[in-house]
């Protein structure tokens, strides 16, 4: 069975562009958590799906961040502009119920310069 | 003070030799209590779960939990040189699966 998926692992964009990530849970979890780690300091959570809906975005940083998962499969997370303090990694994570414990992917590491 | 604390070390240990990981929470409604595993530039693995107070082991590791004290705490017993890592205690306090992690202790254990 695959494990969560992220795409790309590595991205490197200046101030003000915009960046995409993507997470592809384990087939069947119907649950997909966004979380960050900037330099230095804990993972943080960001938000919560399930299936399609948000159940829970109280870790969004600001607006510039926008989560999507479409159809309940892969999950999209852009930030527009991208600002020097977005750079960390982002971690996606899956379960099968909100109780479940949850699978990480390997993070895609976001330099902003 | 921060949600969910941990000593970020380094814990040096020796080979053979028992690791002790701490960590502090501040939600007392806290309800279940993660430890993840992350090697360098890996993704956090989870090696344990524990949801009662008392002890839990599984293989080398025993988790323990005290929510009187709102503290937990991982064993490494026998502790070899793939267990050098940083382990992270996570900390889920609502229903929906939302977890908190403290900054992660860095473990290194020495041949």
């Amino acid at each position: 069975e695959a494990g969560v998926t992220q795409f790309p692992s590595h991205s490197v964009i200046e101030k003000g562009q915009t960046v995409t990530l993507r997470c592809d849970p384990i087939s069947g979890h119907d649950n997909l958590y966004w979380y960050r780690r900037v330099m230095g300091k804990e993972i943080k959570f960001l938000l919560h799906f399930v299936k399609e809906s948000k159940q829970d975005e109280s870790g969004m940083p600001n607006n510039r961040f926008l989560a999507e998962r479409t159809g309940g499969t892969y999950s999209t997370l852009k930030v527009q502009p991208a600002e020097l303090e977005d750079s960390g990694v982002y971690f996606c994570a899956s379960s099968q119920s909100s109780g479940a414990w949850q699978f990480f992917g390997p993070g895609t590491r976001l330099t902003v310069l | 003070q921060k949600e969910v604390e941990q000593n970020s070390g380094p814990l040096s240990v020796p080979e053979g030799a028992i690791a002790s990981l701490n960590c502090t929470y501040s939600d007392r409604g806290s309800q279940s209590f993660f430890w993840y595993r992350q090697y360098s530039g890996k993704s956090p693995e989870l090696i344990m779960f524990i949801y009662s107070n008392g002890d839990k082991e599984d293989g080398r590791f025993t988790a323990q939990l005290n929510k009187a004290s709102q503290y937990v705490s991982l064993l490494i017993r026998d502790s070899q040189p793939s267990d050098s890592a940083t382990y992270l205690c996570a900390v889920k306090s609502d229903s929906w699966g939302k977890l908190q992690f403290g900054a992660g202790t860095q473990v290194v254990v020495t041949p």
